[in-house]
């Protein structure tokens, strides 16, 4: 089955740009989907379709996708965005969605 | 505005089966432009999809639980279920449903949009 590698954790300090990796085989040919996730809370969609923001996702975040690669941006970072992020594609070889491990951002 | 509710024991005894039942308001789960899933979290864990389903019934599930799951779909109340058996400590977690969509209708591009808030399953005796 299809497998998404992101890094367990990732520190940034605030106003600077953090970048949150998802790897996968040819992930570049797949749509990549971004969630958000603050503690006790459901996961919130960011980005979707690669780099397309749902509404009331402020512009700080957005996203690309290349290669074996696929990266969340935020920039601009506030304490407000400490939490964890998870990568998802449907992979549709097998017809199952998968996520990545998630990232834990941490603000300084 | 679309929600998804979770409802269902919170309390399962290991090799029982899990029952649990996602109500959607503020929506039809007949449209044909959207799928319904099941994701779990383990506490302090990552995410696990487990099986989604279409409003005609049609279903895809987690290939390392498909052999314990099984969603259905109840149109006439507006609902979906999961059922998974044979239960063990390791099922214990945060079961979530949400809406699956893909406006662009690429092969790739089914993504969650709408969550429930979630409701935490323990497996116990």
């Amino acid at each position: 089955s299809y497998v998404l590698t992101q890094p367990p954790s990732v520190s940034v300090a605030p106003g600077k740009t953090a970048r949150i990796t998802c790897g996968g085989n040819n992930i570049g040919s797949k749509s990549v989907h971004w969630y958000q996730q603050k503690p006790g809370q459901a996961p919130v969609l960011v980005i979707y379709y690669d780099s397309d923001r749902p509404s009331g996702i402020p512009e700080r975040f957005s996203g690309s996708n290349s290669g074996n690669t696929a990266t969340l941006t935020i920039s601009r970072v506030e304490a407000g965005d400490e939490a964890d992020y998870y990568c998802q594609v449907w992979d549709s070889s097998s017809d199952q969605g998968v996520f990545g491990g998630g990232t834990k951002l941490t603000v300084l | 505005q679309l929600q998804l509710q979770e409802s269902g024991p919170g309390l399962v005894k290991p090799s029982e089966t899990l029952s649990l039942t996602c109500t959607v308001s503020g929506g039809s789960i007949s449209s044909s432009s959207y799928y319904w899933g099941w994701i779990r979290q383990p506490p302090g864990k990552g995410l696990e999809w487990i099986g989604s389903i279409y409003y005609s019934g049609s279903t895809y599930y987690n290939p390392s639980l498909k052999s314990r799951v099984t969603i259905s779909v109840d149109t006439s109340k507006n609902q979906f279920s999961l059922k998974l058996s044979s239960v063990t400590a390791a099922d214990t977690a945060v079961y979530y449903c949400a809406r699956l969509h893909n406006p662009h209708k690429t092969t790739s591009g089914y993504y969650f949009d709408y969550w429930g808030q979630g409701t935490l399953v323990t497996v116990s005796s």
